[in-house]
């Protein structure tokens, strides 16, 4: 059974470009949630997604920054126009269900270096 | 609000000396409390975590923390380290039913032989 599988490991992008970052879930996990870790700095909850439905995009920026987790395929956490302080490393989590447990249950993948020139 | 402090941004510590990562966090309500461990170029794992009774919690690879709530800590220890407990340790108190975890900056662990 696989892991959280995260792709790009390395993502490098000139300012202005756009930055998609992907992840497949765990197997069975339908939960998805994106956090960023700012340099010297802690992970930070941006957005938690269900298949085809944001639940809580509280923590994404209000500009360039959108998530998705389609019926099929990898979630997308998608970076327009990127800007040197985007630079950061993204790392998704899964979790098999809602409610209490789902804190205890958070599968981390390795994350994606983003690095903006 | 909710924060949390790692006090120690690296700890260098000989194999098989004991070893203590300080956590502490602010909250005006209960939380639940993790450590994660980020070993090298790998994704965050389930160390341990306190949810409640006991105050001391047992984790993997023979970590443990001990909750102290009326210090707000929630120290990490390990009596004897490895070599390959070399990583990165991060505290994480969440909100009940909460996936907002809030991490801490991270104690980076270099065990030296």
């Amino acid at each position: 059974n696989a892991g959280v599988m995260q792709n790009p490991r390395h993502l490098v992008r000139r300012r202005g470009q756009e930055a998609r970052l992907r992840c497949s879930p765990m197997k069975g996990h339908s939960h998805v949630y994106w956090y960023r870790q700012l340099p010297e700095e802690g992970l930070k909850f941006m957005v938690y997604l269900q298949k085809e439905n944001i639940i809580d995009e509280s923590g994404m920026p209000k500009e360039r920054f959108s998530a998705e987790f389609p019926k099929e395929g990898p979630s997308i956490l998608r970076i327009q126009q990127v800007v040197r302080g985007d630079s950061a490393a993204y790392f998704c989590a899964s979790s098999p269900e809602r409610g209490r447990a789902r804190t205890e249950k958070l599968f981390f993948g390795s994350g994606t270096q983003l690095s903006v020139l | 609000a909710q924060s949390v402090t790692q006090l120690d941004s690296q700890v260098p510590v000989f194999e098989e000396a004991p070893v203590e990562l300080r956590c502490n966090y602010s909250s005006s309500v209960s939380v639940y409390l993790f450590w994660y461990v980020q070993y090298p170029n790998q994704g965050l794992q389930l160390l341990l975590k306190y949810l409640s009774g006991s105050t001391l919690v047992k984790g993997i690879n023979g970590f443990e923390a001990e909750f102290n709530k009326s210090q707000t800590s929630f120290h990490l220890r390990k009596p004897s380290v490895h070599i390959s407990d070399t990583a990165e340790y991060f505290c994480a108190p969440g909100r009940d039913s909460s996936y907002k975890l809030i991490f801490g900056s991270g104690t980076r662990l270099l065990v030296r032989p």
